[in-house]
This record gives structure tokens, C-alpha cells and sequence, in this order.
């Protein structure tokens, strides 16, 4: 167990929808990093956010967005969803915002768009 | 732009066998390099990490040593177990603090 929670597990939805992914950091942890898993792009990097501020982006796209919030909870929002956004979403914490830190991964979400 | 290349597979072992899975990364700077493991129905585990050129991560009897001049980033251990069986990523953070990771190597060990 690596002390990062994330709900809920598996959501089905439908196309157009919009998704709120909920995660909880380890105790003590600052930063927030959220991912996608899909089996034709693989794991990709979409957002970081340290301390309630925007740190990194990567590959996310515009209709997602997220924030985190003064308990340094995170919420990954997914909005007009397409078929090709289901996929498993893990978030990630590490105490701080700098390079090198190591990330300790949430069991995922499982989102399935129909 | 920064990546990361790793070996597909999946790769099938009998156990006590030896094992590498290859990983080469493209970055701009000198990224730290990473092992994950995700075992079925669970999330990443950080399972070995090297933070500059020449350093060896080890964990669990895996290592991976850190090679700037081929960049690359090869992880082997000497003899797989059962419980081994599960996906491999190799990742890269790059100086803008931006993971990269590749695409997974499935591993089956067995008896």
C-alpha cells in the first residue's frame, strides 16, 4: 500500500459526459501528479501540481483540467468525453516539487466511456 | 523531444532464469532514470532509480546502471522468480520536472 487513495475504482460513463477523479497524497506529501494509462498511448504524464499551484504539464488536453485544493487533496475533471478517454487514471505524490523525487502511485481509476 | 524506448514484449522465463529488459531514453540535460513495476491490478511501485551517469539502482535483487554514453538505462536480475511476473516501465524525469515513461514490458516467470 503506498498510502495514495483514489476514488472511485471503475466508472462507466457515457460519451459527453463529464468525470470528476478524486486522490488523496501519503500523509505529508506536496505534490500531486496525475497520469493516463491506455493501451494504444501507453502511460503518459498529464499534470503536476505542488502545494496547490500548477508545477508541470504534459500531454493533457484542453477539456481536461485539475486542481488541488488547501488539504492537498486533487481532482482530475475529464469533461465532453470521447470513446478514445477511457482508460486508467493513477495519481501520484511525493513530498516535494523538485526533480528527482521519487512518486509513490495510487491504485488507479478505471474509466470506461461508452 | 525527450522519450523513452524499452524492450517490447511480452518476455515468457523459466524461473531462476536471467533477465533483461532493455530501455534507452532521448532527453535534452541529464534526467534521472527509473524502474516501476506494476503487478496485476495495482498501481506503479517504484522498484529502482538512478539520478546521474555511472550510478547503479538496485532493489530486490534487480539493478539497472545508469550509462550516459549509450543512454541507457538496462534492467536485469540474475534469476526471476514467480512472484517477478508483472509489467516493467522504464521512465525518464527530465529538468523540467516531466516523466516520460515507455511502454511496458510484460514479464512471465514460470515454474
Amino acid at each position: 500500500d503506498s498510502g495514495v487513495t483514489q476514488t472511485p475504482k471503475h466508472l462507466i460513463t457515457a460519451t459527453g459526459q463529464r468525470v470528476t477523479l478524486r486522490c488523496s497524497p501519503r500523509s505529508g506529501d506536496l505534490s500531486v501528479y496525475w497520469y493516463q494509462q491506455s493501451l494504444d498511448q501507453g502511460l503518459q504524464f498529464l499534470i503536476q501540481y505542488y502545494n496547490g499551484e500548477e508545477r508541470a504539464k504534459g500531454n493533457i488536453l484542453e477539456r481536461f483540467s485539475a486542481q488541488q485544493f488547501p488539504d492537498l487533496h486533487s481532482e482530475l475533471n475529464l469533461s465532453s468525453l470521447e470513446l478514445g478517454d477511457s482508460a486508467l487514471y493513477f495519481c501520484a505524490s511525493s513530498s516535494q516539487a523538485g526533480v528527482r523525487e521519487t512518486q509513490y502511485f495510487g491504485p488507479g481509476t478505471r474509466l470506461l466511456v461508452l | 523531444g525527450d522519450s523513452v524506448t524499452q524492450m517490447e514484449g511480452p518476455v515468457t522465463l523459466s524461473e531462476e532464469a536471467f533477465l533483461t529488459i532493455n530501455c534507452t531514453y532521448t532527453a535534452t540535460g541529464y534526467p534521472s532514470l527509473f524502474w516501476y513495476v506494476q503487478y496485476p491490478g495495482e498501481g506503479l511501485q517504484l522498484l529502482l532509480k538512478a539520478t546521474k551517469a555511472d550510478d547503479k539502482g538496485s532493489n530486490k535483487g534487480f539493478e539497472a546502471t545508469y550509462r550516459k554514453e549509450t543512454t541507457s538505462f538496462h534492467l536485469e536480475k540474475g534469476s526471476v522468480q514467480v512472484s517477478d511476473s508483472a509489467v516493467y516501465f522504464c521512465a525518464q524525469l527530465n529538468t523540467g520536472n516531466q516523466f516520460y515513461f515507455g511502454t511496458g514490458t510484460s514479464l512471465t516467470v514460470i515454474p
